[in-house]
């Protein structure tokens, strides 16, 4: 059974530096990776989507990469504003069942 | 722009009052899923449509149900709602196994 683990659960940071938030998975047989942002009490944006025969994805000031053998993935936001404040979640499609198992985020506060 | 729509974006019931929540889509996305998720935690997967074919989690509770009478539209059914089941319903849509994109959400209120 696939298992996505998100580290940190939580992380403030003052605006404008760079930061990482890391994503790992159990299971390396996956369809694909997504990266999503979640604002208190609203939906799901989708960031990113990561092949499984690709290693990175770039879209403004958000880079995304995926490691499939070492079960890894890394989202990188260059800039940090107070708008980047908010809950970020890895997900990642994998099994016969064809289903996206979530990790349980890494809360942003990005301090003006 | 092609989007992913939840009807109502909230939802208030009484205890074991049935409700219908509604998704409908513009991408013209072949699977639609519904996913619940409580405060603080993950979305969990409640069942999914592959096309016409319904795919229902293990661990979806029989009070859950759902309808996809055309390619745009889906619905959840809670056919009587317990105190447990308040919380966010997400509606998502996508091109076989690509990206998934996601309304933004029905909060259901159990009274």
């Amino acid at each position: 059974k696939q298992e996505v683990t998100q580290i940190p659960a939580a992380l403030s940071v003052p605006e404008g530096e760079n930061l990482v938030l890391n994503c790992s998975f159990t299971d390396s047989a996956i369809y694909n990776l997504q990266w999503f942002r979640q604002d208190p009490g609203k939906g799901l944006t989708s960031l990113l989507l990561i092949q499984s025969s690709q290693r990175e994805q770039t879209s403004g000031r958000l880079n995304a990469s995926l490691d499939k053998s070492s079960g890894r993935s890394t989202l990188y936001i260059a800039a940090s504003q107070p708008g980047d404040s908010a809950t970020y979640l890895c997900a990642v499609f994998s099994g016969s069942a064809r289903q996206l198992t979530f990790g349980s985020g890494t809360q942003l506060t990005v301090l003006p | 722009d092609a989007m992913v729509i939840q009807n109502p974006r909230y939802q208030v019931t009484q205890f074991g009052k049935p409700v219908t929540l509604s998704c409908s889509q513009t991408l013209n996305h072949n699977v639609m899923y519904w996913y619940q998720q409580k405060s603080s935690q993950a979305p969990k997967l409640l069942f999914h449509y592959y096309d016409k074919d319904f795919n229902n989690e293990a661990d979806t509770p029989d009070n859950f149900q759902s309808r996809r009478p055309n390619t745009s539209f889906c619905f959840l059914d809670i056919r009587s709602p317990g105190l447990g089941d308040a919380a966010m319903y997400l509606c998502a849509t996508s091109r076989d196994v690509q990206a998934q994109f996601f309304g933004p959400g029905t909060r259901l209120t159990v009274l």
